[in-house]
């Protein structure tokens, strides 16, 4: 079982639509991060939430903590091309010093 | 400033062969983590380090050895290979504490080893 549930696995959309990842737990996270991955190349991190219900932006990007430190959702308005990637969170529990991944939310953003 | 260095990028080897990936980093973090990649999956954690001299195992230790004896290198050691070790494997480092005062902080990660085990 993973420690990190991300859905979709998969998602394929039009360039302009929008789009919600998710990243689900049943354990209380100190911090969540969020990473993007290109192929060929290691993960790069977009943003770490610390607060429950913090709501952080990063231009297109919307990323939220849910209220009880369990789950964390990604939020593009208006996907374009160059946001196609694999969209992975990461935490780790109890302030433990292990970084745990979820698998993966591939993105492809269609022209 | 090179930052997380992994060598080899690629290797084939033969089942029951054995090899050592390496990891260097020259930003003096203190802690570093091996993970592993299968094709269209996410990373899973085979061992990290909080500092020199000490090892910790993740979620899939198996077949798999680490030391740490100096803050910049972190070697992988695969012993046996097998072919369920084939994948792409990456080095991370991180300063242990978040801009937030909390645990861990930013991961910086290496480019990744590919290895096929045949």
């Amino acid at each position: 079982t993973q420690l990190l549930e991300q859905s979709p696995q998969f998602l394929s959309i039009q360039e302009g639509e929008n789009l919600t990842v998710y990243c689900n737990s049943s354990s209380v996270f100190s911090s969540l991060q969020w990473y993007r991955q290109e192929p060929g190349e290691g993960p790069v991190l977009l943003v770490t939430v610390v607060t429950g219900g913090e709501v952080k932006k990063l231009k297109r990007l919307t990323f939220q903590f849910g209220d009880a430190r369990k789950d964390s959702s990604l939020h593009i308005t208006a996907a374009q091309p160059g946001d196609t990637g694999l969209y992975l969170c990461a935490g780790a529990v109890d302030n433990n010093n292990d970084m745990r991944f979820g698998a993966g939310t591939r993105l492809t953003v269609k022209p | 400033n090179a930052g997380v260095t992994q060598t080899p990028k690629f290797r084939i080897l033969k089942i029951g062969q054995s090899m050592t990936l390496q990891c260097t980093q020259d930003m003096n973090h203190n802690y570093m983590y091996w993970y592993r990649q299968d094709p269209g999956m996410g990373l899973k954690l085979i061992y990290y380090s909080v500092g020199a001299g000490i090892t910790d195992k993740g979620e899939v230790p198996n077949g798999y050895n680490v030391s740490r004896s100096t803050t910049e290198d972190f070697p992988l050691r695969l012993e046996l290979a097998a072919p369920s070790q084939t994948s792409v494997y990456f080095c991370a480092t991180g300063p242990g504490v978040g801009w937030y005062g909390g645990n861990i902080g930013e991961l910086f990660f290496g480019e990744g080893s590919r290895l096929t085990v045949l």
